[in-house]
Order: C-alpha cells, then structure tokens, then sequence
C-alpha cells in the first residue's frame, strides 16, 4: 500500500498570511504528483499535475514545486483570503490509471 | 455546461439492501472511477473503467459493483456484502492517463445506511 503523508492536517492563518502545505511520496517508480482544491459542498477541481523533478507550477498567488528525488511537493499560498478555505488534497500516480489520495490538509482564512 | 452529474446527493438505506448511485459525464471522457472518502482518511479508489465494457478493481472494491454500457455512465451498485456501506462517495473521469492529466470530480453522493 502506497503512503502518501500531508502535513499540517489543518491550518488557521489569518487574510494576507502566506501559508504552504507539505505532501510526501514514495520516491520509486513516480509518474506525476497532482493537487487538488476541494472547498466545502463542492467537487475537488485540480490544480496542479506535476511530472517532472524541479517542477515549479503557479496558478495567481498559489504555486507548488516537487521534488521526485526525495518524495516531496510543497504548495504555496500568497497573501491568503478567505476564499482560498479549503482542503487541499495531493495524490500520487504511481501508474497511468490509478491515484492515492493524502488525508488532505484543511485551510481556514480568517478576514 | 459540461460536467459530472452524479445523484442522488443524499441517500438513506437500511441494511440489507443494494443501492445504486449514478455518475453521468458529457465531458466525452473515457476514463471514469468511483472513490469513497471517510473521516480522516484519503479518497480510496473503489472501481474504475478506462473504456466503454470493461472496468477494474480499486483498492477497495469488495461489496461493490459497476458496469460501463455507455462511455457517459458508471453507476455504483453497493451490494448488501459490503460492511460499512455508509461513507461518502465521488465520482471522477479523465481525458487522458493520470500521468499527465487531471481528475474532474462530481459532488458526491452521500449514502447512510441505517
């Protein structure tokens, strides 16, 4: 069973706090590292799929690297507001059909 | 708009029964899959199917089952077999191999049994 770890399991940051999150990995037998936003009474919507070792992704204040090497993915939140609150899920293929889902990490933005 | 549909959002079963859940895409994705989410613990993959008549295990599929007669639809039976029916369920298709593209997910089906 493959393990995949997010730290912290949830965060209070107050609006206009920069904030990142961790996923671990296995770092064998990588095909792509993908991050997912899930706000409350919503579907997940993706954010990031990374694939390549030194990836850096950005999409307006948030950004992720990866690191395949070491089996880590850091996501970076600028100047949080309160529609950034959510949980942010990473999940790991290890295969072209198949993902393993962290328990996610849930962010909460105080105005 | 194109999306995931799945229903119904809620469902309530008392023991013993089969319940079905469906999940309809008109994203024209061939790859469609089933996750269940508990209390702190990561989606689990249940079921998936990357082509129209043919489907494979997830890491947790003992208790379910599914068909794939349209490449639209994957419906969810959970089978009176499965222990601990009452979770909350996901339903998700892709475009491409999820070595490069993403999951789009529906809202979910939230099933209790009693």
């Amino acid at each position: 069973i493959l393990n995949v770890e997010q730290s912290p399991q949830s965060l209070h940051v107050q609006e206009g706090d920069s904030t990142n999150f961790t996923c671990s990995f296995p770092s064998s037998n990588f095909y792509a590292l993908h991050w997912y936003r899930w706000e409350t009474a919503k579907s997940p919507e993706a954010l990031f799929v990374m694939t390549l070792n030194g990836d850096e992704k950005k999409k307006g204040r948030i950004s992720a690297t990866l690191n395949t090497k070491e089996g880590y993915s850091y996501l970076y939140i600028k100047g949080s507001q309160p529609e950034d609150s959510a949980t942010y899920l990473c999940a790991f293929a290890s295969g072209y059909s198949t993902l393993t889902f962290g328990k996610g990490t849930m962010l909460l933005v105080s105005p | 708009d194109g999306g995931i549909t799945q229903s119904p959002k809620y469902l309530f079963r008392k023991e013993g029964q089969n319940v079905t859940l469906s999940c309809e895409q008109n994203l024209n994705h061939d790859a469609m899959y089933w996750y269940r989410q508990d209390p702190g613990q990561g989606l689990r993959l249940i079921y998936y199917s990357q082509i129209v008549n043919d489907f494979q295990k997830g890491d947790i599929a003992e208790g379910y089952s599914v068909s794939r007669e349209k490449k639209e639809s994957f419906p969810l039976t959970v089978t009176s077999a499965q222990k601990n029916p009452t979770a909350f369920y996901l339903c998700a298709s892709s475009t491409m191999g999820l070595n490069t593209g993403e999951l789009f997910f529906g809202e979910g089906s939230r099933l209790t049994v009693l």
